[in-house]
């Protein structure tokens, strides 16, 4: 199974509400980033949590780790349209490569 | 500043044919360069990844090989294709602290 599973699979809802997306992983790491992805294109960074740290915040996106319970979760306040997405957790273990999960699809209804 | 170039962006091709996937790296040197696929609504599976001109690391044995003949050119080739070959295929680079940049991906499509 993947380093990082991504939980739910799917999340509709309406502008203005609260997006939360979660991420369990199974070995450990030196940070869990978070990207975001539009359909049909590349991926791109959101942000990055490093093993020591227990909660982060960028503009409207906040994430928190527990590595005693190897998850994550991104939240998405005050959601737009526009944040309609997929978004991937990765975990970086010290490997050359990342570990992507699974995605959550988002649909921000207008 | 850094920029990665991939092309085609969409791209149909015969059972059988060959695949030529070029991706170009900009304004860094001696990055590390990543072939992902993706499954329509999946994740990303690691295809390749390289660390230097003519280093490749296979990840997934498979139809498909990879070369980096320069320093910020990276190929993902076939010398033919198959159906399961199908998929968004996202070439990468990797910054400060693992941070990884993505191309704007090729849609392949074999028929």
């Amino acid at each position: 199974s993947q380093q990082g599973e991504e939980d739910p699979q799917a999340l509709s809802i309406q502008e203005g509400e609260n997006a939360t997306m979660n991420c369990s992983y199974k070995t450990s790491i030196n940070n869990l980033q978070w990207y975001r992805q539009n359909s049909g294109r590349g991926l791109v960074h959101l942000i990055l949590i490093r093993s020591n740290e227990r909660e982060k915040h960028s503009g409207r996106l906040r994430v928190t780790l527990d590595t005693s319970k190897k998850s994550s979760s991104l939240l998405i306040t005050a959601s737009r349209a526009a944040d309609t997405a997929s978004y991937f957790c990765a975990t970086d273990t010290g490997r050359r490569a990342l570990t992507f999960g699974s995605g959550t699809r988002l649909q921000v209804q207008p | 500043s850094q920029t990665i170039h991939q092309w085609p962006a969409t791209l149909v091709q015969p059972v059988g044919s060959p695949l030529s996937l070029e991706c170009t790296v900009e304004g860094t040197s001696n990055p590390n360069l990543y072939w992902y696929r993706q499954a329509a609504g999946r994740g990303l599976q690691l295809l390749f990844y390289s660390v230097g001109i003519g280093q490749i690391s296979s990840e997934v044995p498979q139809n498909l090989s990879a070369s980096r003949p320069q320093d910020r050119q990276f190929i993902l080739s076939s010398k033919k294709l198959l159906l399961s070959d199908s998929g968004f295929y996202l070439c990468a680079w990797t910054g400060i602290q693992n941070i990884q940049y993505f191309g704007a991906g090729t849609r392949l499509s074999v028929l």
